[in-house]
């Protein structure tokens, strides 16, 4: 079983929607949590990243992250179809390079107009 | 300025082969890293630079997989003996940094290998 586990979609929403994605991780030491997006044929580019328990917000995208139930979420609200992407969650353990995360396999969503 | 510049984009390799893919990353960045991804899966770590020193190397997969950085700037990733399981996307990253979440990684569009 893979430490970082993602709901695999395909996730298809109308414009307007607000979209919730999520992860559930199995090693508790990860402290470090990101939210990537890649286009397709692009790199990832990073969205958001958190540390430990709590929620953060950027515009129209809030990550949260659940420690104690091992759960991260991104939600996109007014959703575009500009953000249709694959969105990746990465983590990392404290006391790793920041770098060396771990990715889960990414939920493709489309928006449609 | 330029991101990080990946080359080529697409490699077709037979079975057997040595491949070399290049990595530009931005000018003045300390840490460079090479990542895996294959077809519908997320980026696999493989290998860390710190400068042209080479910190981690333990995602390589097997010793057909080598990585240098000699000067400190553009890092070359090395695949000896070709395999089909080899075939994925090769990402590279670069940051400002060494080993901060203040210094975001900034990705390149990857090379995509193929092994025939």
């Amino acid at each position: 079983q893979k430490e970082v586990e993602q709901d695999p979609g395909p996730l298809s929403v109308p414009e307007g929607a607000i979209v919730s994605l999520n992860c559930t991780y199995s090693n508790s030491a990860f402290q470090y949590f990101m939210w990537y997006r890649q286009y397709s044929r692009k790199g990832p580019e990073l969205l958001m990243y958190t540390y430990s328990s709590g929620n953060k917000e950027d515009g129209r995208f809030t990550a949260q992250v659940d420690k104690s139930s091992k759960y991260i979420s991104l939600f996109i609200r007014d959703s575009q179809p500009s953000d249709s992407a694959t969105y990746l969650c990465a983590m990392t353990a404290e006391n790793t390079n920041a770098g060396k995360s771990t990715f889960g396999d990414g939920t493709t969503l489309t928006v449609k107009p | 300025g330029a991101g990080v510049s990946q080359s080529p984009r697409y490699k077709v390799a037979k079975r057997g082969q040595d491949v070399a893919l290049r990595c530009d990353p931005i000018s003045g960045h300390v840490s460079l890293f090479w990542y895996q991804q294959a077809l519908g899966q997320g980026p696999e770590f493989l290998t860390y630079f710190q400068n042209e020193a080479q910190l981690d190397k333990s995602g390589l997969p097997s010793d057909r997989f080598f990585a240098e950085r000699p000067e400190g700037s553009v890092s070359t990733l090395k695949i000896q003996r070709t395999q089909q399981e080899d075939s994925a996307v090769y990402l590279c990253a670069s940051s400002l940094y060494e080993s901060s979440y203040n210094s975001p990684l900034h990705f390149g569009n990857g090379t995509r290998l193929t092994v025939t």
